[in-house]
């Protein structure tokens, strides 16, 4: 089966313009995660869609960072405007259930100059 | 505060040689650990996942053990080779309900395995 499709994997943008990430997750997978590591530190939890439905957004930094997941199937998160820490690697990941095991895109490195 | 410590941060060892890598949790309550395996530029890929009644999973070269009373994990790796070298991430969940707001990443232990 098809993986969990993220793109683009590399973005450099300016301070202060918008980016928009995608994450197509496994066909069937009604769970889809963002996740985020930034330089140095762990991965950290950004925020779980169950279908179309935002489950948790708890990790979701700021206002700046909109994530919708338009019928239930991809999602896109936009950083606008972008700031240089939102610098780091976005991770999108699927799963059937919560709690099963659930597979990570291979992500997007966002560099904001 | 619930976190996730891995070490060492870093480690090289030369191919056919043996390894483990350390994880210590303070997550409570406490509900099952992962190890994950990350090459460069792609994601996370699961290794081996241990409720707290599991002491120790195998997954071919790679072998983890569970202590849940010390909170303690090892990542064993046998006769490494070259394909090895990555970061391998303990990701511990915290059992409250629902989301997975809940998972605890560690910084991971970058291996390197040189011919």
């Amino acid at each position: 089966e098809a993986g969990v499709t993220q793109f683009p994997s590399h973005s450099v943008i300016e301070k202060g313009q918008t980016v928009t990430l995608r994450c197509d997750p496994i066909s069937g997978h009604d769970n889809l995660y963002w996740y985020r590591r930034v330089m140095g530190k762990e991965i950290k939890f950004l925020l779980h869609f169950v279908k179309e439905s935002k489950q948790d957004e708890s990790g979701m930094p700021n206002n700046r960072f909109l994530a919708e997941r338009t019928g239930g199937t991809y999602s896109t998160l936009k950083v606008q405007p972008a700031e240089l820490e939102d610098s780091g690697v976005y991770f999108c990941a699927s799963s059937q259930a919560v709690f099963e095991g659930y597979t990570f895109g291979s992500g997007t490195r966002l560099t904001v100059v | 505060k619930n976190q996730v410590e891995q070490s060492p941060q870093s480690l090289i060892i030369l191919e056919g040689k043996n390894c483990t890598l350390q994880c210590n949790y303070t997550v409570s309550p406490f509900s099952n650990l992962r190890w994950y395996k990350q090459d460069t530029g792609r994601g996370p890929v699961s290794l081996t996942i241990m409720t707290f009644s599991e002491n120790t999973k195998s997954n071919g070269r790679y072998t983890a053990t569970l202590d849940a009373d010390t909170k303690q994990s090892s990542l064993h790796i046998t006769a490494s080779q070259l394909s090895d070298s990555a970061s391998y991430i303990c990701v511990v969940t915290h059992s409250l309900g629902g989301s997975q707001g809940n998972l605890i990443f560690g910084k991971g232990t970058k291996l390197s395995v040189k011919p």
